[in-house]
Order: structure tokens, then sequence, then C-alpha cells
């Protein structure tokens, strides 16, 4: 049962373009969701987060988008580089519960020079 | 200086054989944890520890024992080495705020 659901699993954009990924989860329990990018060969590495009280945030060029009442969330890329290419990963976690991160499957973007 | 550093980066191993794979953290983190990227790079979580105590286990072989001599290093020991043992093991810790710092992985292939 895979509690975590990410979609679309590649992505092609061209540069400049709008990156979305989306992720469903089922677990009412979850309280943190963060997501991952990982570039070949190193491990992942933490780019943005939110907690379930916040709808919306903002990183420079990365925003999630958060509805809990569908309970899904959301990564924007704007402005997507060529060296934003690399696979993203949702997760989320419990933090009373050793806050051991359920990841979502992946997915690979490409950017487009 | 490396956050999380692993060793070795690649293991390339026989069936059968026990192997170790060593993490060290100097982030200064209490919990750390022990992650399998599979091929088609599924994560999913093996253990965790918080200041040497196991805290986490997940349904994972008894072949795999994890070993925290001290919260700065988390290690697993890897006996009887299967095929489908095969992935990328990263290592990783966790700050107060629940941020994670993963470690480069370490290949392991079983042939």
């Amino acid at each position: 049962q895979q509690q975590v659901k990410q979609s679309p699993q590649s992505l092609i954009v061209q540069k400049g373009g709008i990156s979305i990924i989306n992720c469903a989860y089922e677990n009412t329990a979850f309280d943190y969701f963060p997501w991952y990018q990982q570039f070949p060969g190193k491990g992942p590495a933490l780019l943005i987060a939110i907690r379930p009280d916040v709808s919306e945030k903002k990183e420079g060029r990365f925003t999630i988008s958060f509805n809990k009442s569908a309970k899904q969330f959301s990564l924007h890329i704007m402005d997507s580089q060529p060296g934003d290419s690399a696979t993203y990963f949702c997760a989320a976690s419990i933090k009373a519960a050793g806050n051991k991160l359920t990841f979502g499957g992946g997915t690979r973007v490409l950017v487009k020079p | 200086d490396t956050a999380v550093s692993q060793t070795p980066k690649y293991l390339v191993t026989q069936m059968g054989n026990d192997k170790s794979i060593k993490c060290e953290q100097n982030l200064g983190h209490d919990t750390m944890y022990w992650y399998k990227q599979d091929s088609k790079k599924f994560l999913k979580i093996m253990f965790s520890y918080n200041n040497k105590e196991l805290i986490i286990n997940e349904t994972v072989p008894n072949r795999f024992s994890p070993k925290s001599p001290d919260k700065a290093h988390l290690n697993l020991h890897i006996n009887s080495l299967e095929l489908g043992d095969s992935a990328v093991y990263f290592c990783a810790s966790r700050d107060i705020n629940y941020g994670y710092t993963f470690g480069s992985g370490t290949r392991l292939t079983v042939v």
C-alpha cells in the first residue's frame, strides 16, 4: 500500500517554464510534508517543506501548495532552469512517530535549454 | 567538510558474503536513519536510531543489523547477502526542525 502517490513519473519542461509535481497522501496523521531534490549519484537534499496548517509556502522559485481537505500537495518550480533537472521526491511524516519519511515514487524532471 | 559521510561509496560482492557500510555525521544531530533506494528509485526507511537507541525497525530481514556506537555513527551490517539486496543505501541524520541531511549513498551490487 503506497501511502504517498506522486505524479507524473517524468516531466519535460522548457527553460523558463513551470514544472508542477503533485502528491496525494492517505494517512491524515501526517503532519510534515517535505520535498527533496536528488541529482544522479547524490543523496536527496531537502528543498522545501510545509506543515498542514499552512496552505502555501514559497522559497525562491519553489512553491508548495497544500490542500488538507483533498489530502494533496504540490511543488511548483517557476522559471525552470537546466540546473533544476533532477529527480524530485515528495514525502510525508508523523513527527511523533520518529519522523520517518514516507516517500512518493519520484518525478524525473528534465529542463530543456 | 562532509556533513553525512558513508563508506564505501561502491560495494560489489558475491552472494552469501557479509558486508558492512559505515556512516558518520558531524552535524551534532541526535537521530540517524538508514534508507534503501531500489532500482526504480523508490526510497524506503529501514532503521532509525535516536542517541544510540533503536526507535524504528521497519520490516527488514534480520540479516540486516544496524549498530550505533555513539550518536554520530550508525553502521549497517548485512549477513548472507542476496541478489535482492542490490540497491543504494542512504544514511541520514535529522535536525530538531525535522530536516534530513542524507549522505551520498552506498551502491551495493550483489553478484
